[in-house]
């Protein structure tokens, strides 16, 4: 079975500055890694996926993810955050194309 | 083309009473899955479809919730007798099978009272 720790409910920052959202995950098996925004009242967006290959990723809207297998992590990175990224963030997992494993989400609040 | 759509976005139910929750998934789409959010909570998976037939419904928590997919297309999650503990945001993805990306729709908030 896989299961997903989001170690962050919350994290407020100011506009502009660098932010992680933290991840780890665990699983017996290989993963595929994902992470998701979810705006208020909206369905989940893909941000990012991690499958195979390049353990760095980057994906929409400046953000970017290591994938550590050592450490069962798989935190997500912007360098320079805007308010319009305020929302919340979900890290999940799946053990092969079929159903995702979500963490409990970590809310991202950004100041002006 | 368009995306997953759900219907109806906000439903208010009595306890007791039962409620159909609909999903169109994006077309083409073999796949679908029917996840419940908490309040605060990550999405839970309820179910699975590869056309019309169900493959994996492990998550669904009681025999009060049973989803069909009669034509391999649109999806209805039913909930019988609902309770307080149902009130959730109701979402439903799809994709094209070995896709590892989910798509999905803005959900149905369902509010027991």
């Amino acid at each position: 079975a896989q299961s997903v720790t989001q170690l962050d409910s919350q994290v407020p920052v100011f506009e502009e500055a660098p932010v992680e959202l933290r991840c780890n995950y665990s699983s017996s098996v290989s993963v595929y890694l994902f992470w998701y925004v979810q705006y208020p009242n909206q369905g989940l967006q893909l941000l990012l996926k991690y499958l195979s290959g390049s353990t760095l990723v980057k994906g929409i809207n400046g953000f970017e993810a290591e994938f550590n297998k050592s450490q069962t992590s798989f935190h997500l990175r912007k360098p320079s955050v805007h308010i319009s990224d305020t929302a919340e963030y979900f890290c999940a997992v799946s053990a092969r194309p079929g159903k995702l494993i979500f963490g409990q989400g970590t809310e991202l609040s950004v100041k002006p | 083309g368009a995306g997953v759509s759900q219907s109806p976005r906000y439903k208010v139910a009595k306890r007791g009473q039962d409620v159909a929750l609909r999903c169109d998934p994006i077309s083409g789409h073999v796949s679908l899955f029917w996840y419940q959010q908490a309040l605060g909570q990550g999405p839970e998976f309820l179910t699975y479809f590869q056309n019309e037939a169900q493959l994996d419904k492990s998550g669904l928590p009681s025999d009060r919730f049973f989803a069909e997919r009669p034509e391999g297309s649109v999806s209805t999650l039913k909930i019988q007798r609902t309770q307080q503990e149902d009130s959730a945001v109701y979402l439903c993805a799809s994709n094209i099978p070995n896709q590892e990306t989910q798509y999905f729709g803005p959900g149905t908030r369902l509010l027991v009272l």
